[in-house]
This record gives structure tokens, sequence and C-alpha cells, in this order.
């Protein structure tokens, strides 16, 4: 285990149910950030949570909602979702970038979502 | 943050030969980060370099860094079974906020042939 944990690991759901994923983290960090990993393209970059803010949403479809109750939990709130949102869905932790200027991420483990 | 793009895409080699994968960017950093995916997992941080540093090693992994060609070598040396994985580097120059998401290219699947 890495320090960050995503539950649930693989998720299977229809286009009009609602689900969440959840990610938690007990590394102090600060920063928080949603990743998505399709099949045969880069990491996208989703969103972005520093202190419990959000700093950056990478034109992200509303079916996705993120929310960050504090700086020890994310989640990504699904609704309405379409097949090709099938995909690797990824968390990560970092201290605040301007501590050390470094922006070291820890990732969990994923959530593999499919979508019927 | 800018991304990086590996080269090569794919790489097949025996157990125990040296792996040597690039990487190249397009604008000034502070620092590049490796990172290790093995299949259906999430990524792990392997190494980081920063923008003063030509060379940095961590136990069987050597990291160059050459900032007038914006570019960047991840050497594995006696490669096992274990490093198969994808491997991607992260370009990363501080913007001044609170928190930047580090991006990703496709990154360089590694093959080890027992």
């Amino acid at each position: 285990e890495t320090g960050v944990t995503q539950t649930p690991r693989h998720l299977v759901m229809g286009m009009t149910n609602k689900k969440s994923l959840k990610c938690e983290q007990h590394l102090g960090h600060n920063a928080m950030y949603w990743y998505k990993q399709s099949a045969k393209k880069p990491l996208e970059l989703m969103f972005v949570y520093s202190l419990e803010e959000r700093v950056e949403n990478n034109s992200v479809p509303s079916r996705f909602s993120p929310e960050c109750p504090n700086s020890s939990h994310l989640f990504l709130h699904l609704h309405t979702l379409q097949p090709e949102d099938s995909a690797l869905y990824l968390c990560a932790s970092s201290p605040r970038a301007g501590y050390s200027g470094a922006n070291v991420l820890t990732f969990g483990a994923g959530s593999r979502l499919t979508v019927l | 943050s800018q991304q990086g793009e590996e080269d090569p895409q794919a790489l097949s080699i025996q157990e125990g030969e040296n792996a040597t994968m690039n990487c190249s960017y397009k604008t000034s950093i502070n620092n590049l980060q490796w990172y290790r995916q093995n299949s259906g997992r999430g990524l792990v941080h392997l190494i980081l370099i920063r923008s003063n540093e030509r060379e940095k090693h961590s136990g069987r992994l050597r990291v160059t860094l050459d900032t007038s060609k914006k570019s960047s070598s991840l050497l594995i040396t006696a490669s096992r079974a274990a490093d198969t994985a994808s491997y991607f580097c992260a370009p990363y120059m501080y913007s001044g906020g609170g928190a930047d998401g580090l991006t990703f290219g496709k990154g360089t699947h590694l093959i080890i042939q027992p």
C-alpha cells in the first residue's frame, strides 16, 4: 500500500446510475488529484485540489463531479456516464508544491470503471 | 505543467540486459521525475532529478538530464522480470500555485523476456 487508498477497486455501472469513487490518504498531504487513464491514451489530469480548494478543472464533462471535504479525502461522483468513460481512475496526493517545489505524487492503485 | 514524450513507445529485452528509455520536453523545468506503472495499477515514483543536476542514481536506476537538449534518459541496469512495466517521465516547472498536477505522456512499455 502506498498510503493512498482508492475504493472500490472495480465498478460496473449502467449509464443511468449514480456512483462515487473514493480516495483517502494518510500521508499528511495537502493536494489531491484525479486522473483518468484510458487505453492507448496518455493519463488525463481531471481535477486538482489544494487545501480542499479546487484549483484546476481540465474541461471535464459535468457528469464527473469532484468533492474534497477535507485534505485527506477526495471523491469523484459519477452520473449519467457514457461507455467511453470506462477507464482506470487514479487518485494521487502530494505535499503542496510550494513547500519543496518538487511536487512528487503518490498514487493509489486505481478504480477500474466499466460503463455499460 | 508540460507533457514529456517518452521514446521508444515499446521496448523488449532479455533479462539481465540494460534498458534505456528517453524523454523529451519543450520548456524550462525545475525538475523531471520518472514513474513506473505495473499493469492496471497506480504509478509509483522512481526518481527525481533537479534542473541543476546532470545525473542521478538510485539502486539499478540511472537518470541523466540534459537541459540544453531538453531531454532525459532512464537506464535500468541488469533488468529483471519484475521491471516489466510502463515508464513515464514528468517534466515539472513550479507555477507558484499551491498544487500543480503533473502531465504524463503515453510512456514506454518495457517487457523483460525471461
